[in-house]
């Protein structure tokens, strides 16, 4: 079985600051590592995945996220933080590239202030 | 935008009665998932579709049932309604069944379900 673990449930930032949103999984067998965003009264956008390679993985918007297998983690940064980034983020694993029958952590609430 | 699409937006219902939400795939995509997201938290998977047949299913009781059309299309059915399964549900398409493929899957916007 997996599970997903959001380490914080809300992030108050600065505009212009950079942001870590913390993410630890458990699994049994190999995952695959999702982030994804979800503005109010919307749906759910991948920002970016880990599949495999490079554990440094870019994404839309700016951010980019680390694959630390032996931590077990897949935190989610972005150096300089707009006001439209406030939303929701969950991260989430798969055991399949695709990203079906994902495994969502309880979600991380970005509050971007001036 | 994907092109996923979900119908009803908003739905209310009483507790006990019986309500179909809708999906449309992105084009090409032959694989559906549906998903529960309880005010507050992540998604919850229910099921899968592939090629009309489920092939994947969350910790959901079987009153929550689905449907998938020979267009790929779905619907998900809930019996009995519980004031529990107030919620948004989301769909997801995607290409390749459980084993997936390196296509990512794209979610809809959601049906917003009130149960009273």
């Amino acid at each position: 079985a997996q599970s997903v673990t959001q380490l914080d449930s809300q992030v108050p930032v600065f505009e212009e600051a950079p942001v870590e949103l913390r993410c630890n999984y458990s699994s049994s067998v190999s995952v695959y590592l999702f982030w994804y965003v979800q503005y109010p009264n919307q749906g759910l956008q991948l920002l970016l995945k880990y599949l495999s390679g490079s554990t440094l993985v870019k994404g839309i918007n700016g951010f980019e996220a680390e694959f630390n297998k032996s931590q077990t983690s897949f935190h989610l940064r972005k150096p300089s933080v707009h006001i439209s980034d406030t939303a929701e983020y969950f991260c989430a694993v798969s055991t399949n590239q695709a990203g079906t029958a994902l495994i969502f952590g309880k979600g991380t609430t970005l509050s971007v202030s001036s | 935008e994907t092109g996923v699409t979900q119908s009803p937006t908003h739905l209310i219902k009483t507790r006990g009665q019986q309500v179909t939400l809708r999906c449309s795939s992105q084009s090409g995509h032959n694989t559906v998932s549906w998903y529960q997201q309880a005010l507050g938290q992540g998604p919850q998977f229910i099921f899968q579709y592939y090629r009309e047949e489920e092939n994947g299913r969350g910790n959901f009781p079987p009153r929550f049932s689905g449907l998938q059309f020979p267009n790929y299309s779905s619907e998900l059915n809930v019996n009995a309604l519980e004031l529990d399964d107030s919620a948004l549900y989301l769909c997801a398409s995607s290409s390749g069944g459980l084993a997936g493929g390196r296509e990512t899957q794209y979610f809809g916007p959601g049906t917003r379900l009130l149960v009273l």
